[in-house]
Formats: C-alpha cells, sequence, structure tokens
C-alpha cells in the first residue's frame, strides 16, 4: 500500500524564523506535491515536482521554497515564517504521467506561526 | 484556468437518510474526476476516481454521478450512517498543465451524519 510520511506532524514556530517540513514517500513515485489547507480554503497547491533536483511552483508559491534532493524526499522551506502561514500542509504522491493518476495523501503537519 | 465549485460547504442529515454533494467544473476538456474523504484530525483518503467517459459509478454505499453537459459532479450517499460523518473534497485534473497531475480541488463539503 502507499505510504506518505511527514515530519514532524506539528510545529509551533516564531516569526520570522525558518521551518522545514519534510515528505518521505516509499511508493516509487515520480510525482510529489505540498499542499496548504485552510478552513475555507480547501487544499491549495504549493509546490510540485515530478523529478529529483527540480521543483515547480503551484498556485500559491509565494513565502515558500521546496527542494527534491531524491525521489523518495520532498521538502518544504519557510524560510522567513509568517502569521499567515499557520496551516495544516499535506504532502502527496502519485504516479504522474498520465493525469488520472490519484494523489496519495500523508497524514499532515498542523505548523502554528506565533 | 479551471474553476471548482463545491456545494453544500455544510451538510446535516439523520442516519439512513441519503446525502448529496455537488461540484460544478468550467473546463469542458476536464477529463477525471476524484473524490476525497477526510475524517476529523485525518489525512484525506481517495474515495472514487472517475474518468469522463463513465458517467455513473458505484461505490460501497454511494454513487457518484458525472453529468458532462453540465460540467457537474456529485457524490450521492445512499444511506448515510455515523460513519460517514467526515469533510468530502472533489478534485478535477488540470487540463491545461496535463501530465503533471496536478488537481483543482473543491472547498469541502463538512457532512454530519446524526443518529
Amino acid at each position: 500500500e502507499a505510504a506518505v510520511t511527514q515530519s514532524p506532524r506539528s510545529k509551533v514556530a516564531v516569526t520570522g524564523g525558518k521551518v522545514t517540513l519534510s515528505c518521505h514517500q516509499t511508493n516509487n513515485h515520480d510525482y510529489m506535491y505540498w499542499y496548504r489547507q485552510d478552513t475555507g480554503h480547501g487544499l491549495r497547491l504549493i509546490h510540485y515536482s515530478y523529478v529529483a533536483d527540480s521543483t515547480e511552483k503551484g498556485d500559491i508559491p509565494d513565502g515558500y521554497k521546496a527542494s527534491r534532493p531524491s525521489q523518495e524526499n520532498f521538502s518544504l522551506i519557510l524560510e522567513l515564517a509568517s502569521l499567515s502561514q499557520t496551516a495544516v500542509y499535506f504532502c502527496a504522491s502519485s504516479v504522474g504521467g498520465p493525469n488520472y493518476a490519484e494523489q496519495f495523501f500523508g497524514p499532515g503537519t498542523r505548523l502554528t506561526v506565533l | 484556468g479551471e474553476q471548482v465549485e463545491q456545494r453544500p460547504p455544510h451538510l446535516s442529515v439523520r442516519e439512513g437518510d441519503s446525502a448529496v454533494i455537488t461540484c460544478t467544473y468550467t473546463d469542458p476538456n476536464s477529463y477525471y474526476f476524484f473524490w476525497y474523504k477526510q475524517e476529523p484530525g485525518a489525512s484525506l483518503q481517495l474515495l472514487m476516481k472517475v474518468f469522463s467517459s463513465t458517467e455513473i459509478n458505484e461505490g460501497q454505499g454511494f454513487t457518484v454521478l458525472l453529468n458532462k453537459k453540465d460540467k457537474r459532479l456529485s457524490l450521492n450517499l445512499t444511506a448515510a450512517h455515523p460513519g460517514d460523518s467526515a469533510a468530502y473534497f472533489c478534485a478535477v485534473s488540470d487540463p491545461i498543465t496535463g501530465n503533471t497531475g496536478k488537481l483543482i480541488f473543491g472547498l469541502g463539503t463538512t457532512l454530519q451524519v446524526q443518529p
């Protein structure tokens, strides 16, 4: 069964601090995604990647960077965390290629920026 | 680009009643559709994926209907039970970005099933 794990599961950060959220998948999937979930906004795509060492901007990339050092790992980096980045963050992976491939989601990371 | 509108945002039904959640999309070239279920505090789990070549898809206790003419996707829980209480999200594959697998999500529907 597909497995996507995220760490940490929750984090409290200070405004202006650096935050790194990590995602690891054992599905051998090429595509990985980072979303944030906010009440009233559903899921919004931040960054995605279809191959190691390459990332693409999603719909709301401002304030976030992404890193894909290997097929299995995909990180989301907040260089200067802000209050508005308080949200739940989900990582997902998919086979990609044909665009019918469903995405498998990780358990989420609850980030609180104070 | 593609836009997805999901209704209603909140839905409360009694056990045994049916519950219908509807999504409308804008791009007629959209071809792949998904329904995800998110239980409280949990991640999203795929409920069903639908291809535009099939208009009716049945799962365990629910039916998904796709009306391509009206660009409408619906999830019908035929006899809801308390275990169905969750948030439900529709998602549409983005026809513009093609093979990236990018999905456009609806805002979600919080379903509460009263015993």
